[in-house]
């Protein structure tokens, strides 16, 4: 099966900027995730779909950062205005309840360079 | 507030065998997971205990123990593909949407 999709691999923007990731699930998997791994840390977990509704979004800063899931299908993450401090990998991530439901599947992230 | 500690760094030889720790004070708990995630790619997942014991998958095991909030990876015969590095993740909830808490992280390094 395809392994979930994520575009742009690479994005660099000056502060004050916005950007938008895109990501592709695995067919079939209700469960979405965007997470932001920062160099050398693990990954923070920014917000969780089920299908197309929010299950915790308790970690995204609202004030700059959105997300949406139309359809429970494809997902977008924004980020208006970007800081220095935005500069990170942002992964997605999705799961299935199917089989081994705690296995979470991750795309190849998006490397984001904020100057 | 969740908090995972691992080491940060690890060192081993070819053909050995390694132990990464992970110990974690969170406000749920419904399973240990581990992941490994080489320079630039992506983590994949290796190994998941919700129940107290060793869980073995060919050169990889996996221990929890619930009541010490502590859990392992047991990496054996150690090949230099296996520098990596490697996290533990609580498993926070159980319900539909599981959620997880991801640990710092312990970069592996394995030397001829």
């Amino acid at each position: 099966e395809a392994g979930v999709a994520q575009s742009p691999r690479y994005k660099i923007i000056e502060k004050r900027q916005s950007v938008a990731f895109w990501c592709n699930p695995i067919s079939g998997h209700a469960t979405l995730y965007w997470y932001q791994q920062i160099l050398g840390q693990g990954p923070k977990l920014l917000i969780q779909f089920q299908n197309n509704g929010v299950v915790d979004d308790s970690q995204l800063p609202k004030d700059r950062f959105s997300a949406e899931r139309l359809k429970g299908v494809d997902s977008t993450l924004k980020i208006q205005p970007a800081k220095l401090e935005d500069s990170a990998v942002y992964l997605c991530a999705s799961s299935s309840r199917q089989g081994n439901s705690y296995e979470q599947y991750f795309g190849p992230g998006t490397r984001l360079t904020v100057t | 507030g969740q908090s995972l500690e691992q080491p940060s760094e690890v060192t081993a030889v070819e053909g050995a065998i390694v132990q990464i720790n992970c110990t974690y004070q969170t406000s749920g708990f419904y399973g240990l997971s581990w992941y490994q995630q080489h320079d630039g790619g992506a983590p994949t997942f290796l190994s998941y205990n919700a129940l107290d014991g060793l869980e073995e998958t060919g050169r990889f095991s996996s221990f929890l123990s619930r009541s010490d909030s502590y859990g392992y990876l047991l990496l054996q015969e150690l090949q230099m593909k296996d520098s990596a590095s490697y996290f533990c993740a609580v498993r926070l909830r159980d319900n539909y949407g599981q959620n997880f808490v991801f640990g710092p992280g312990t970069r592996l390094s394995v030397l001829p």
